[in-house]
């Protein structure tokens, strides 16, 4: 079964209104998570390390006040996607590191229109 | 910075051996992996190997290590349609529970 959650598997909104995705750990208690992106073609690219019970480290060049990124609990990460625009049209993915791997959701495709 | 590269397209027949490369900067990298993802799916482990190893099997997937020339392949053997996917190779980055550098992805095509 799925080691961990990823909701919704898809999301159409409109151009600037607010997006929000959820990543649950379902087996492991997960101090960090992290949130990637994944464009047309492309490979993922590591957005964010969110962090239990301190602020999420951002990679360069990602917009913290866009991508806002709420550690909740140790089974809980949220990615929201503020003011959306049809750039941030993207699968977006989270993963739990664990010891040897990394477990991965299902993706969430944004479509902003 | 870490790097990870990969061809970004294989087609073969299916039956055939598939056969996918990648190349890895980060020579302190312990552990490699390989990804499938399937269509609008997300990411699928399936296997890994110890950096301290340079073969490893696991029923139809193989795969080699060459640390030498940071060079690690994935070989799907009777390669079905079911396999058609994009293989992602990935090395793990910085020490325990950091995160991954991923290569592009290559995209299997399994012809009938």
């Amino acid at each position: 079964g799925a080691v961990v959650s990823q909701h919704p598997s898809r999301v159409i909104c409109k151009s600037g209104t607010s997006v929000k995705i959820e990543c649950r750990s379902l087996d492991f208690q997960a101090t960090t998570m992290f949130w990637y992106r994944q464009f047309p073609k492309k490979s993922l690219m590591l957005m964010a390390t969110s962090n239990e019970g301190s602020k999420a480290t951002y990679e360069q060049g990602v917009e913290k006040d866009k991508f806002l990124i709420n550690h909740a609990s140790l089974t809980l990460s949220t990615l929201t996607v503020t003011s959306a625009h049809p750039e941030d049209s993207s699968f977006y993915i989270c993963s739990v590191p664990q010891v040897t791997e990394a477990f991965f959701g299902q993706g969430t495709r944004l479509t902003v229109v | 910075g870490e790097d990870v590269e990969q061809s970004l397209f294989l087609s073969v027949r299916e039956g055939d051996s598939s056969v996918i490369n990648c190349t890895y900067t980060d020579s302190s990298s312990t552990y490699l992996y390989w990804y499938k993802q399937e269509p609008g799916a997300g990411l699928q482990l399936l296997t890994y190997i110890f950096s301290n190893m340079d073969m490893k099997q696991d029923q139809r997937l193989t795969v080699l290590l060459n640390k030498k020339d940071k060079h690690l392949s994935l070989r799907i053997a009777d390669t079905q349609t079911g396999d058609s996917a994009i293989y992602f190779c990935a090395e793990m980055a910085g020490n325990y529970g950091q995160n991954f550098v991923f290569g592009p992805g290559t995209r299997l095509s399994v012809l009938p």
